[in-house]
């Protein structure tokens, strides 16, 4: 059975509202989650890493202020899209790794539209 | 640079076919290599894993292989299905918890009747 979970996994908002998107870890706890975005027929882009008791790491290109991400627990992570803009439409992506194995989790993706 | 190429970029076969899809990689340090399937709309779902002193695994009708020394992975597909149509993304890793990863672009598989 699924090991991450998100939610919701459509999303429909109209530009300039701020939607809240949730990464559960189901059966172990993540100190560490990952957020993607991904475009149609493209590979997914890492956008942050997300840090249970501290700041959330970007990567290079995307901006903070409008991605924020909150690691509220070990075994939750939320990025809250502010402002929305129809280019922010895209398939929203989490994943944790399960601690021991290394193996890395992914959640079923959030399709964002911003109309 | 840390890098993993994907090849080919996109493949058709006709169902019941066999087909092998490439990842060469030029990471380092390297910890283990993942083949994910992700169907469309969905998130990526892990087919094997394989440390660097591994050579191959199978998972049903799945098949990786990994040559640590040329840097080199494949994935084997026997007797394709019409549900094996998705893309395919082999991932690296750098370190054993996990938490640095290295995406390929993937391959996109069509399987038709």
């Amino acid at each position: 059975g699924a090991v991450v979970s998100q939610h919701p996994s459509r999303v429909i908002c109209k530009s300039g509202t701020s939607v809240k998107i949730e990464c559960r870890s189901l059966d172990f706890q993540a100190t560490t989650m990952f957020w993607y975005r991904q475009f149609p027929k493209q590979s997914l882009m890492l956008m942050a890493t997300s840090n249970e008791g501290s700041k959330a790491t970007y990567e290079q290109g995307v901006e903070k202020d409008k991605f924020l991400i909150n690691h509220a627990s070990l075994t939750l992570s939320t990025l809250t899209v502010t402002s929305a803009h129809p280019e922010d439409s895209s398939f929203y992506i989490c994943s944790a790794p399960k601690p021991g194995l290394g193996e890395q989790y992914f959640g079923p993706g959030t399709r964002l539209t911003v109309t | 640079k840390n890098q993993v190429e994907q090849s080919p970029q996109s493949l058709i076969i006709l169902e019941g076919k066999n087909c092998t899809l490439q990842c060469n990689y030029t990471v380092s340090p390297f910890s283990n290599l993942r083949w994910y399937k992700q169907d469309t709309g969905r998130g990526p779902v892990s087919l094997t894993i394989m440390t660097f002193s591994e050579n191959t695994k199978s998972n049903g009708r799945y098949t990786a292989t990994l040559d640590a020394d040329t840097k080199q992975s494949s994935l084997h597909i026997t007797a394709s299905q019409l549900s094996d149509s998705a893309s395919y993304i082999c991932v690296v890793t750098l370190n054993q918890a996990g938490t640095a990863l290295i995406f390929g672009k993937g391959t996109t598989l069509s399987v038709s009747s």
